[in-house]
């Protein structure tokens, strides 16, 4: 398996349930990121990780929880999210932070 | 003022025809420009990454920058239909992952 894989690739969720998005990624990169995409919005960045540390955080509202546990694999914990978070959410990885990103297909999140 | 701006579209040509994407930004210190393709229900592919002013081309595709007009442009020759899909301009300063401004995305759909 090569590129970036994301898991689930849909997801269906009640506000007070817990999930959790997966990324994988299989290209040696030492930087990985989330990001929101949203209708007619421009990609939202939301976390950078660059060797296993974070190194951003954009304001993102705690509902939402990344980990990083090594530099293939990174997560995004879910929980009691709201109707506004319904969205495609994006994960990628880039050699390092200076460089282009490489993207996975996403997981379609909606919220009831 | 938004970091950059990008005429959503859509756009509609027919096979064969040249197409002309762009982008405007206002931050000056922006050096590292890309284009993104998404097909619909996938992650954005990177196309093209440039550095600073000038013309990357690659194949049927041309990435142009005029830093003094602060305007970038994608040029994609000769068409196809395997060409429809939405492409999307992003852009930072350092080339860091951190500071990465991307366009809404402008929709293409070429006509066979």
């Amino acid at each position: 398996e090569t590129g970036v894989t994301q898991t689930p690739r849909h997801l269906v969720m009640g506000m007070t349930n817990k999930k959790s998005l997966k990324c994988e990624q299989h290209l040696g990169h030492n930087a990985m990121y989330w990001y929101k995409q949203s209708a007619k919005k421009p990609l939202e960045l939301m976390f950078v990780y660059s060797l296993e540390e974070r190194v951003e955080n954009n304001s993102v509202p705690s509902r939402f929880s990344p980990e990083c546990p090594n530099s293939s694999h990174l997560f995004l914990h879910l929980h009691t999210l709201q109707p506004e978070d319904s969205a495609l959410y994006l994960c990628a990885s880039s050699q390092d932070t200076a460089m282009a990103q490489h993207f996975g297909d996403g997981t379609r999140l909606s919220i009831l | 003022q938004k970091e950059v701006e990008q005429d959503p579209g859509p756009l509609s040509v027919p096979e064969g025809a040249i197409v002309s994407l762009n982008c405007t930004y206002s931050n000056s210190a922006f050096q590292y420009f890309m284009w993104y393709r998404q097909y619909s229900r996938k992650g954005p592919e990177l196309l093209m990454y440039t550095y600073s002013s000038g013309n990357k081309e690659d194949g049927r595709f041309t990435a142009q920058v005029d830093k003094s007009s602060k305007y970038i442009s994608l040029f994609i020759r000769d068409s196809q239909p395997s060409d429809s899909a939405t492409y999307l301009c992003a852009m930072s300063s350092s080339g860091g992952g951190n500071q990465f401004y991307f366009g809404t995305g402008t929709s293409l759909t070429v006509i066979p």
